[in-house]
Parts: structure tokens; sequence; C-alpha cells
């Protein structure tokens, strides 16, 4: 596909389970990111990687959150034991450069995190 | 304090009408600043990117002003349709990084 995919769309799950959430960029894109959107706010930056690096996990909450990108490709949003508060829409972005580069994010769908 | 705020909240405007969305931003230095329209259940789309030397970058009906001096961006609409109800977000970037900082965004009803 042409755009960047984010699989599942949806993920119901009750608290305290782990989840993951995963990224699909756009081909040849080298940098990734992840963000945060709850209900009627603008996102909120999680992560970005340039390759497989992590360049800034400065955003991610707390150490229940962990992201991974081992070929730099698919990235992986891991949550361990969640909390209600972890629901939320889940964005994921990919931009063809790299840091302070005037490069456009292109952004998935999301995939909406919803904890009972 | 949010580092980008946006007015109004939400906007209802008629069909074919004109509307400006404002946006003041503290971020500095910044690298550039960008509107994003998103729709209900979607992920943000890009509409403009303006560098802190840019004054105003158009893409068709959506006209984009940046004054770097008072840190305020606009973003106009002109002859609006149905279509453009949505969220227009408007995002900077701190300098050398690629960190993007979302404003709360504007909610757009256009009504026929």
């Amino acid at each position: 596909g042409a755009g960047v995919s984010q699989t599942p769309s949806n993920k119901v799950t009750e608290k305290g389970k782990y989840v993951e959430l995963r990224c699909d960029p756009i081909s040849g894109h080298t940098a990734l990111y992840w963000y945060r959107q709850s209900l009627g706010q603008g996102p909120e930056f999680l992560i970005y990687f340039q390759g497989t690096g992590a360049a800034d996990d400065s955003g991610l909450p707390n150490d229940r959150f962990f992201a991974v990108r081992p070929e730099g490709s698919v990235s992986t949003l891991k949550i361990q034991r969640t909390e209600r508060g972890d629901s939320a829409v889940y964005l994921c972005a990919s931009s063809p450069g790299g840091v302070g580069s005037y490069n456009e994010q292109f952004f998935g769908p999301g995939t909406r995190l919803t904890v009972l | 304090k949010n580092q980008v705020e946006q007015s109004p909240q939400s906007l209802i405007i008629l069909e074919g009408k004109n509307c400006t969305l404002q946006c003041n931003y503290t971020v500095s230095p910044f690298s550039n600043l960008r509107w994003y329209k998103q729709d209900t259940g979607r992920g943000p789309v890009s509409l403009t990117i303006m560098t802190f030397s840019e004054n105003t970058k158009s893409n068709g009906r959506y006209t984009a002003t940046l004054d770097a001096d008072t840190k305020q961006s606009s973003l106009h609409i002109t002859a609006s349709q149905l279509s453009d109800s949505a969220s227009y977000i408007c995002v900077v970037t701190p300098y050398n990084t690629d960190k993007l900082i979302f404003g709360t965004g504007t909610r757009l009803q256009v009504f026929p």
C-alpha cells in the first residue's frame, strides 16, 4: 500500500493486560513516530526512530511503554499492565528524512485502544 | 500551559463562506509550523508547512500565514465546502528536532 498502515484498527483489552500495536511505515521512510491522542485533544509525541534506533523517547509516559523497530521498517508499540488511562488513539507517522529537516510526516489511521 | 493554543475551539459556518482559524505558540526557536486537517477517525493530513522565514503558504482554498515576531499563525479557508468539516490542528516543530508539538485543534463544521 502507499500509505502508513496500523493494526489493529481497534483494540479492547482489560486492565492489567499486555498489548502490542503495529505500524507499517511508507516504504523507504527512515523516520517513524508514535503519538497518542486522547479524546478532544491534539496528538502528543511519544517516541521517534531514525532507522532502528530510538532517536528520542522522551514522550513515553512511563516504563510500561516500550517501542521497537528492529529492522528499520515496521515498528511495534508495547504497553504492559495496561491502565484505563492508556485508552486513546495511538497514531503512527513516517517521514523520508532526518532530524531538523523540512520533512512532512505522513500519518496512519491510528489504533483505538480501549482499556476496560 | 499548552505551547500551541488554538482558537476558536469550535466553529460552525455555512457552505460557501470563508473562515479564519487562529494559532498562538510559545515554542522558540522553531523550525517550521504546520497545519493539519484531521477527519473524524482518521490520521492528520498535512495542509501546509512554513519555515520560520516564510510568511504565507497556500494549498488550494487553504492559505496559512505566519508572523514569527508575534508567534501567531492563521489558516484561512475560502469558499468552504461540506468536506471541510474536520478538526484543524496547528503544529510547531522545535528547532533541531522532529518532535512535533500539536495544538488541541479547532473543530470546524460546515452546514449546507
